[in-house]
Order: structure tokens, then sequence, then C-alpha cells
């Protein structure tokens, strides 16, 4: 069964740019969402997205935005990226909606903003 | 106040020790709880998970979970330099977002 697909792993942007990143959740898993990880603040949640509904959401501004697909698919979306938007992009798939029974993350895309 | 808080660490313990690790959330509707590991340069990966008072074993690993104190531990037994990592804490509210600790970072000596 293959698991949680993110793409791309890496990316350097510029400044003022935007980026997409994606997320294919476990075979069958409606759940997707997305968190973000830095030293300083550690994991933090952006969104979750079930069944193309986004359900929750965490306090971040709305350069960050993400949608999802009638196949599950997710995408993640910032726009005029800042320096401090560099981080590890992590999404996280669930065959549930929230936190019951936990997630399967997948590997990550790690964000360079220059 | 952060929803989960972590001991922060890091935690040394020689290999064959009991690495114990503590945790404690601030939301009494939190029900559902998390264990994860994270090596360095990877994502995390659940290796335990707790609904109920009490204790769950699942081979070297136990959780606790306490929540009238809102606390929940974890202790890896016969510590292996395999189980170095960082270990973050997760608690959640059904149908809600997962909330993470700031992880312990633990290190076994050979």
């Amino acid at each position: 069964k293959a698991g949680v697909t993110q793409t791309p792993r890496y990316l350097i942007k510029t400044r003022g740019q935007q980026v997409t990143l994606s997320c294919s959740p476990i075979s069958g898993h409606r759940s997707v969402s997305w968190y973000q990880q830095t030293p300083g603040q550690g994991l933090q949640f952006l969104f979750e997205y079930f069944s193309e509904t986004q359900r929750n959401k965490g306090n971040f501004p709305g350069r960050f935005s993400g949608r999802q697909f009638s196949n599950s698919r997710s995408e993640m979306n910032v726009s005029t990226l800042e320096l401090g938007d560099s981080a590890l992009y992590l999404c996280a798939s669930s065959s549930r909606q929230g936190a019951n029974y936990g997630y399967t993350f997948g590997s990550g895309t790690r964000l360079t903003v220059v | 106040q952060k929803e989960v808080e972590q001991n922060s660490g890091p935690l040394s313990v020689p290999e064959g020790a009991i690495a114990s690790l503590n945790c404690t959330y601030s939301d009494r509707g939190s029900q559902s709880f998390f264990w994860y590991r994270q090596y360095s340069g990877k994502s995390p990966e659940l290796i335990m998970f707790i609904y109920s008072n009490g204790d769950k074993e699942d081979g070297r690993f136990t959780a606790q979970l306490n929540k009238a104190s809102q606390y929940v531990s974890l202790l890896i037994r016969d510590s292996q330099p395999s189980d170095s990592a960082t270990y973050l804490c997760a608690g959640g509210v059904w149908d809600y977002k997962l909330s993470f600790g700031a992880g312990t970072t633990v290190t076994v000596r050979a």
C-alpha cells in the first residue's frame, strides 16, 4: 500500500514569489491535513481538507491556502513568499476527519525562501 | 499557553535503560493522544496511540494516560541506539486537529 506522497521534496523560491505543493494521501483516505514545521515553532497546523471541503483551519495568514480534489489529492499554495515561510511542509493523511485516528505523514517538502 | 507541552530535554540514556518522556495538555476536551518518532531529516512516524486512562503496551513502548491530571507519558524500555530520535506528543479533540508538543530529543548512548 503506497504511503503519502508529497512533491516536490525540495524547493528554493525567491521572496515575493508563490509556490504550490502537492500531496497524494494513502489510497482510500479522504482527509488531508497540512502542517508547517520549523525549529522554533515546531509543528503548526495549517488546515484540513475532507471530501474536498476545508474542515479546520489554523492561525496562518490568508497567503496560505489549499484545496482538495475529488480523488483526495490536495494542494497547498503560498503566495507572496516571505523569508519566514522557510520550513518543512508536511502533509498528513487520515481515513477519517480530524484527530481521531492519528495521521500518516508524507516525507515533506522542504521550502527555502531566499 | 501551548496546547501540548513536553519536557524539553534533551534526554540522554545508556543503552538498555528506560527512557521516560512526559507531556501535559491544556484542553480537557482532548480525547485522543499519540506519540510520534521523528528521526533527523525525516517525517514523523506514529508509534503509539492511547484513548483511555491507564497504560497501553506495544513491544518495548508503554504509553500512559491520566485524563484527570491531563498527563501523557511514554516509556521506552531496553533503549537501543536506534531509538535515538525526537519524540513528539500530540493530542486532539474529536473531529478537530492534532496539536503537537515541541518534542523531546532522546539520545541512547552505546
